[in-house]
């Protein structure tokens, strides 16, 4: 299985912070990765799809990068309902596999 | 719009079986594969499997093989997933979505206790 290794597992940020959240596949998986955000007791929310593109309604802050075999999630200017779990996903090769979650969590 | 309409939470006893189901609407049902991913802990995601409506075919995580069974209803636009042999290790929290994941339902909690 492609194993999709995010990091980190939790930051401590502040509002108005720029948040970089990476995930390493451990196999090509070319544009095939989405992001995802998740508030407590609410089902995940797709952020970036193919890697680079912005979903519907997802404000512009968001971003979503490829270098190689590394993906990243940056958030410019962090506002308070950024603050979430967030999750990577490879969905080039079966079965399709879910990074472990970042946590962000206000200083 | 999409929704997805997810059963109601479930408290099952350790052996038996569950079936949840996931309500489409907004889209034409036949047209996208529909996934289950499993949530436990309150953190860490896994794909169960995925069906397309239109033919019945599935995909699925070999870790999930003879646990999870997907079925789809397509007069009702309605996908199943039967969880079977129930343990404490599979409560959680099952979601359905479309592939590529734009649409989530709002999740079925499922708690394996005697």
């Amino acid at each position: 299985d492609i194993q999709m290794t995010q990091s980190p597992s939790s930051m401590s940020v502040s509002l108005g912070d720029t948040v970089t959240i990476t995930c390493r596949a451990s196999q090509d998986v070319g544009i095939y990765v989405n992001w995802f955000q998740q508030k407590p007791g609410k089902s995940p929310r797709r952020m970036i799809y193919r890697a680079t593109n912005l979903a519907d309604g997802v404000p512009s802050r968001f971003s979503g990068s490829r270098s190689g075999s590394d993906y990243s999630l940056t958030i410019s200017s962090l506002e308070s309902e950024d603050v979430a779990d967030y999750h990577c996903l490879q969905y080039d090769e079966y079965p399709y596999t879910f990074g472990a979650g970042t946590k962000l969590e206000l200083k | 719009q999409v929704k997805l309409l997810q059963s109601g939470a479930a408290l099952v006893k350790p052996g038996a079986s569950v079936k949840m189901s996931c309500k489409a609407s907004g889209y034409t049902f036949t047209d996208y594969w529909v996934s289950w991913v499993k949530q436990s802990h309150g953190k860490s995601l896994e794909w169960i499997g995925e069906i397309y409506p239109n033919s019945g075919a599935t995909n699925f995580n070999e870790k999930f093989k003879g646990k999870a069974t997907l079925t789809v209803d397509k007069s009702t636009s309605t996908a199943y997933m039967e969880l079977s042999r129930l343990t404490s290790e599979d409560s959680a929290i099952y979601y359905c979505t479309t592939t590529p994941f734009a649409y989530w339902g709002q999740g079925t909690l499922v708690t394996v206790s005697s």
